[in-house]
């Protein structure tokens, strides 16, 4: 079946400092890659997607970037701030069934000040 | 809009009771999903209703769960009899399949069986 792979588990780093978090997806039909952010007790939220059609997306501090022939994309932040600290998500989804969206396993990023 | 509304936020319940739960989606979204999330296993996705019709419910771990869509503003999710183990925050979400097709997550029911 569907399956995302997200890497790492748990992630540190200064203040300041990028953060990069990678996925890889089995299903070839995946054609919209969303990214969501989790806080404490709160249901996930989207922060930026990109579709099959395109190799990178940027929004301020935070980029995407999609390799379909190797069924990888990658979430990049860069200039983090403690406010970045949370539970970060990626996920693949084809038009194929009705839309169905499989996550990741999700990375606890920790920004230290 | 109010977003995604999920009744309740806690529910506290004992071994063998039936578990309602309950989901108001976002106006004019035509998907549905259901999620559970726990620390061992993530967020699964347990099953999904595209214009109040079942799409995939392979997700569903068990026949004791099941869930429904009468109607385009309104969904539950059923556990009976419930165990420990069905523990977990379950999530629905809604999303149009055309557009940005970003899903948008209710706050979550964090379910506690004992």
């Amino acid at each position: 079946g569907e399956n995302v792979e997200q890497h790492p588990s748990t992630l540190s780093v200064q203040e300041g400092d990028s953060a990069v978090i990678k996925c890889t997806y089995s299903d070839s039909a995946s054609n919209y890659f969303p990214w969501y952010k989790q806080e404490l007790g709160k249901g996930p939220q989207l922060i930026i997607d990109i579709r099959s059609n395109v190799g990178e997306k940027k929004d301020q501090r935070i980029a995407v970037t999609l390799n379909k022939t190797a069924k990888h994309f990658s979430l990049h932040i860069t200039e983090t701030q403690p406010e970045d600290s949370a539970v970060y998500f990626c996920a693949a989804s084809s038009n194929t069934g009705g839309f169905k969206t499989i996550f990741g396993a999700g990375t606890r990023l920790f920004v230290k000040a | 809009d109010a977003g995604v509304i999920q009744s309740p936020r806690h529910e506290v319940t004992e071994m063998g009771q039936e578990v309602t739960l309950r989901c108001k989606p976002i106006s004019g979204h035509n998907s549905l999903f259901w999620y559970r999330q726990t620390m061992m296993r993530g967020l699964e996705l347990l099953i999904y209703f595209n214009n109040n019709v079942p799409i995939d419910d392979s997700g569903m771990p068990e026949d004791r769960f099941s869930a429904k869509m009468p109607n385009a503003s309104f969904s539950t999710l059923k556990i009976q009899p419930s165990e420990p183990r069905d523990s977990a925050v379950y999530f629905c979400a809604s999303s149009l399949p055309e557009g940005s097709r970003e899903a948008f997550f209710g706050q979550g029911t964090r379910l506690t069986v004992v």
